[in-house]
């Protein structure tokens, strides 16, 4: 499978607890994207990588989360002391860099329920 | 800053009938834009996309949007809806001045009658 790969793809946590969700690009794309989904919205940006470098945050991105991309290739995202509002469906995507209206490619997402 | 309308929450149609979802969008250039579809508990697939050129594109499972520049909308499109068509669809934009960030709308439910 060549897709872009998320995991894990549910995990429920307590209230004030670390979670860390791994996402692997499809290989040769350059561009990683996180975004949160909520029940009845659509996909909400967070971060964009740029191989290693990490050129956009959004504001939703509170403090509380971290994104990283070491190598350029998987990205974590990593949300501390998490709360009940976290709960939501994390997506990674990956894009080509070069090219025109490059498509982004979604993984299947990483449930997260905080209880 | 970039923005996408999907007016309609549900779309209700009957099997064999055609079927349009209606997106609008905001850029401050020209856009490229895109539809995906998404399953129940699963991520986004990709469905057709525009970048430039003739305003009908084509995409998967025969589905096709045209592009209307002085409405700013892109409503996708299909001749014959199947039940298996039922699931949630999103519009999104990203300018083409070299961007990197799609915004999406809040998404459409498509629901196929037998």
């Amino acid at each position: 499978d060549t897709g872009v790969s998320q995991d894990p793809r549910h995990k429920i946590t307590k209230r004030g607890q670390n979670v860390t969700f791994r996402c692997d690009p499809i290989s040769e794309h350059n561009r990683l994207y996180w975004y949160r989904q909520t029940l009845g919205q659509g996909p909400e940006f967070l971060t964009y990588f740029q191989n290693e470098a990490q050129l956009e945050k959004s504001r939703l991105l509170s403090d509380r989360f971290s994104a990283e991309r070491p190598k350029g290739s998987f990205s974590t995202l990593e949300i501390q002391r998490t709360e009940q509002g976290d709960s939501a469906m994390y997506l990674c995507a990956s894009s080509l860099l070069t090219g025109v209206g490059n498509t982004i490619y979604f993984g299947e997402g990483s449930w997260l329920t905080v209880v | 800053a970039q923005s996408v309308a999907q007016p309609e929450d549900q779309v209700n149609v009957a099997e064999g009938n055609p079927l349009t979802v209606k997106c609008t969008y905001s850029v401050s250039g020209n856009p490229y834009l895109f539809w995906y579809v998404q399953y129940p508990n699963r991520g986004l697939q990709f469905l057709l996309k525009y970048i430039t050129g003739d305003n009908l594109v084509k995409g998967s499972y025969g589905f096709e949007a045209e592009f209307n520049k002085s409405q700013t909308s892109f409503h996708l499109k299909k001749p014959s809806a199947l039940v298996s068509d039922s699931a949630l669809y999103f519009c999104a934009v990203r300018e083409n001045t070299g961007g990197f960030k799609t915004i999406f709308g809040a998404g459409t439910r498509l629901f196929v009658k037998a």
